[in-house]
């Protein structure tokens, strides 16, 4: 069964602490690796794409990176304006075909000025 | 601007009574999902489409129903045999079920019990 772990679950930061948020994840044959912000009563927000061991994407404050067995979403010089949930969800081929997302729980961050 | 709508934002439901969350796409996308999300947990995946016509349950199916009678449209039903529907739903749609592109997501409704 394929599954994600995500940590912490809550992280609190001054403005400008930088931090990394981890998703370690089982899965058989992992087809993508997905994370997304969510903000308070909203759905979520896709950020980055990675799809192989070594890859790496970046957008604004926001960096992530992948291994074989987990996910880092790195925070650099973070603003009160990056205060959200970072869910981490893994793609695989589901048992009837298609590829479906398995969640993990979210780490939710607090950045103070 | 293209993308997801769901509605109500918010919905109250009564014992006994079957509630119906609507969630319209204009993304041309052929994939359509429902997941539902309680606090402090991921999103389980209730009831998925692939294409027109034809979905298949996910791992929290049951006292759920929907139909995909348009590419657009993929309401769900929350039944009176879902005996713990307080949640936030998330409707969300993907270009290709085969593919690997990412899903896309509504604002969600909130289901509460009255």
């Amino acid at each position: 069964e394929d599954q994600v772990t995500q940590s912490p679950e809550a992280l609190r930061l001054q403005e400008g602490e930088s931090s990394s948020l981890n998703c370690s994840y089982t899965v058989s044959g992992l087809r993508g690796l997905f994370w997304y912000r969510q903000d308070p009563g909203k759905g979520p927000e896709f950020l980055f794409t990675l799809y192989s061991a070594g890859e790496e994407k970046e957008k604004e404050r926001l960096k992530a990176t992948l291994t074989k067995k987990e996910s880092f979403l790195h925070i650099t010089a973070p603003k009160p304006e990056d205060s959200a949930t970072y869910l981490c969800a893994v793609q695989a081929p589901m048992r009837n075909a298609g590829n479906m997302l398995t969640f993990g729980g979210g780490t939710r961050l607090m950045v103070k000025p | 601007d293209g993308g997801i709508t769901q509605s109500p934002k918010y919905l109250f439901r009564k014992e006994g009574q079957n509630v119906t969350l609507s969630c319209e796409q204009n993304l041309n996308h052929d994939a359509m999902y429902w997941y539902r999300q309680d606090p402090g947990q991921g999103l389980r995946l209730i009831y998925y489409s692939q294409i027109v016509n034809d979905f298949q349950k996910g791992d929290i199916a049951e006292g759920y129903s929907v139909s995909r009678e348009k590419k657009e449209s993929f309401p769900l039903t929350v039944t009176s045999a879902q005996k713990n529907p307080t949640a936030f739903y998330l409707c969300a749609s993907s270009q290709d079920p085969y593919g690997r592109q990412p899903q896309h997501f509504g604002d969600g409704t909130r289901l509460s019990i009255l």
